[in-house]
């Protein structure tokens, strides 16, 4: 399968622990995107990579969250002290042309 | 700031009939408009994209879309509906915002094609 892949596909965590969500893109993209989406919205941004630099980050991504990717490649998301509000969906896509984005199954944190 | 308006949560159509998906959109500037499909337990997939030139553009699945600027408006169409075509569609811009190109997302209509 050459499509993006996540891991893991479902995370259940305690409120106070710590995540880590990897996100491998297409090979050849070197545009990386994060997006959560809850129930009954639409995906909502995180943040972007081009190549290995963090271009921007959505104010939804508090101090708690910090994502990398680098070498321009795989990308991790990391979800600090976790409260309940950060169950969600959290997807990741990738692109070579903006927008054109190929999308990942997602990972489903559940904070309990 | 720039957005996107899917005024139906839901749209119900008979097999074999006509759909359309609504979607509106604010931007500064040219729009890149998109739709994407997301079936369940399964990611989103791209259907079909806007750029430029054709205000008609096809897409994956027998889907189209029709751009009109002065409506601002890029609504999603298919001639005769599947039982299969069931599923949730979400509409995106994308533009430059804070010098950057930004993706921005419709909250998704939920497409029932009903036998």
């Amino acid at each position: 399968d050459t499509g993006v892949s996540q891991d893991p596909r479902h995370k259940i965590t305690k409120r106070g622990q710590n995540v880590t969500f990897r996100c491998d893109p297409i090979s050849e993209h070197n545009r990386l995107y994060w997006y959560r989406q809850t129930l009954g919205q639409g995906p909502e941004f995180l943040t972007y990579f081009q190549n290995e630099a963090q271009l921007e980050k959505s104010r939804l991504l508090s101090d708690r969250f910090s994502a990398e990717r680098p070498k321009g490649s795989f990308s991790t998301l990391e979800i600090q002290r976790t409260e309940q509000g950060d169950s969600a969906m959290y997807l990741c896509a990738s692109s070579f042309e903006p927008g054109e984005a190929f999308f990942g199954q997602g990972t489903r944190l559940t904070v309990v | 700031a720039q957005s996107v308006a899917q005024p139906e949560d839901q749209v119900n159509v008979a097999e074999g009939n006509p759909l359309t998906v609504k979607c509106t959109y604010s931007v500064s500037g040219n729009p890149y408009l998109f739709w994407y499909v997301q079936y369940p337990n399964r990611g989103l997939q791209f259907l079909l994209k806007y750029i430029t030139g054709d205000n008609l553009v096809k897409g994956s699945y027998g889907f189209e879309a029709e751009f009109n600027k002065s409506q601002t408006s890029f609504h999603l169409k298919k001639p005769s509906a599947l039982v299969s075509d069931s599923a949730l569609y979400f509409c995106a811009v994308r533009a430059y915002s804070g010098g950057y190109q930004k993706v921005t997302f419709g909250i998704g209509t939920k497409l029932q094609v009903i036998p």
